[in-house]
């Protein structure tokens, strides 16, 4: 598509619950980038792909966090036994080259 | 490690002024250097980079930033802004190798006042 396209814009969950969202790069791109935004705060990095390889998950929070792209193209965040502190946006950024991300609009991610 | 400041967390200015967003980061490698603007509900624009050669860089809607490497520095300007700029701008690094994650700034509100 023309853009990064990221599903669903918001999602409210109760705490425990598990969730998965999802992130359509722009066609081709090969580097996909997971990021977490709180309330007020600049986007904190979370995970990275090159194509179907995760090359650093250094910044997933936890071991409830767990993202995939298993053919090198749509990706899934998924948060198991979400918390409060879970609450953010979450945002996902391709790339075909170093040179600037391209960001979806995010997904909010409220838990309740 | 790198780390990203922003030194103002808001800046009021009234519409045509001019204005300046100050930006200063930590590396101890090479970096690649970019401002993005974020309106409310939405994903992060990109508005200019630096990545190597000239280091006044010019962006889209009119902004521009200067990479001062001995200040380690990348202030955004626009000598005239209007009621449309008003939004979240944010400074971001990343390495230039590896996964060129980013490491961003606190973020910079914009508030333009007729």
């Amino acid at each position: 598509g023309a853009g990064v396209s990221q599903s669903p814009r918001y999602k409210v969950a109760k705490r425990g619950q598990d969730v998965a969202l999802r992130c359509d790069p722009i066609s081709g791109h090969v580097s996909l980038f997971w990021y977490q935004q709180a309330l007020g705060q600049g986007p904190e990095f979370l995970t990275y792909f090159q194509n179907e390889a995760q090359l650093d998950k250094s910044g997933l929070p936890s071991d409830r966090f767990f993202a995939e792209r298993p053919e090198g193209s749509v990706s899934t965040l998924k948060i198991q036994r979400t918390q409060q502190e879970d609450s953010a946006v979450y945002l996902c950024a391709s790339s075909l080259a170093a040179g600037g991300y391209t960001f979806g609009s995010g997904t909010r991610l409220t838990v309740v | 490690a790198q780390s990203v400041t922003q030194l103002d967390s808001q800046v009021p200015v009234f519409e045509e002024a001019p204005v300046e967003l100050r930006c200063n980061y930590s590396s101890s490698v090479s970096v690649y250097l970019f401002w993005y603007v974020q309106y409310p509900n939405q994903g992060l624009q990109l508005l200019l980079k630096y990545l190597s050669g000239s280091t006044l860089v010019k962006g889209i809607n009119g902004f521009e930033a200067e990479f001062n490497k001995s200040q380690t520095s990348f202030h955004l300007r626009k000598p005239s802004v209007h009621i449309s700029d008003t939004a979240e701008y944010f400074c971001a690094v990343s390495s230039t190798s590896g996964t060129y994650k980013y490491i961003f700034g606190t973020g910079t509100r914009l508030k333009v006042l007729a």
